[in-house]
């Protein structure tokens, strides 16, 4: 069975400075690897997706995410945050075993300040 | 192209009640996935429906029901309302479900329960 780790539900930057959102997975076969994005009161909107075509992976917004696989890990950063960007992130993984079933991460919230 | 929609959005019901879910797929869309989210337990798979059928389930009771139409519009049925069941139900589309590298799920809005 997968499984997503988040580090650290919540993460504050200041507007401009680096955004880096840390997530660890675990699966037996090949993976593939989400970002959504979830403002209030809203749905998931996805940010990005590791469909195993490349490693770094860019999505919509400025962010982007690297999948290391020595590291197990498919960290998001940008690299200037802005205030519209303060909302909560998911990690999810899914494995081609004939569904589309995410399993997903408890979720950062990403605090912007000033 | 219009996104996944999901009525109602909010939705207050008494313990022991019953309610019912509405999602409508991205048109095309025929796989659709349920969702229950909550602060504690987080984001979870309830079910999933392709062509009519369940294809596979999460480890939720069986008061949690859902149905897909013709038309690959969902419904999903909760009876014998409890304080635990209130959440965001999220559903999600994607073209067959397969998992694949171009079938990704896509989001609505979500319904709100709250039960009191």
């Amino acid at each position: 069975a997968q499984s997503v780790t988040q580090l650290g539900s919540h993460v504050s930057v200041s507007e401009g400075a680096l955004v880096l959102l840390r997530c660890n997975y675990s699966s037996s076969v090949p993976p593939y690897l989400f970002w959504y994005v979830q403002y209030p009161n809203q749905g998931l909107q996805l940010l990005l997706k590791y469909t195993s075509a490349a490693t770094l992976v860019k999505g919509i917004n400025g962010f982007e995410a690297e999948f290391k696989k020595s590291e197990t890990s498919f960290h998001l950063t940008k690299p200037s945050a802005h205030m519209s960007d303060a909302a909560e992130y998911f990690c999810a993984v899914s494995v081609e075993s004939g569904y589309s079933t995410l399993t997903f991460g408890k979720g950062t919230m990403l605090l912007v300040s000033p | 192209k219009a996104g996944v929609t999901q009525t109602p959005r909010y939705l207050i019901k008494t313990r022991g009640q019953q309610v019912t879910l509405s999602c409508s797929p991205i048109s095309g869309h025929r796989s659709v996935s349920w969702y229950q989210q909550t602060p504690g337990q987080g984001l979870q798979f309830l079910f999933e429906y392709f062509s009519e059928t369940q294809r596979n389930k999460g480890n939720f009771p069986g008061r949690f029901s859902g149905r897909q139409f013709s038309n690959s519009r969902s419904e999903m049925n909760v009876s014998t309302l409890e304080l635990g069941d209130s959440a965001l139900y999220l559903c999600a589309s994607s073209l067959v479900g397969t998992g694949t590298s171009t079938d990704t799920q896509y989001f609505g809005p979500g319904t709100r329960l709250t039960v009191l």
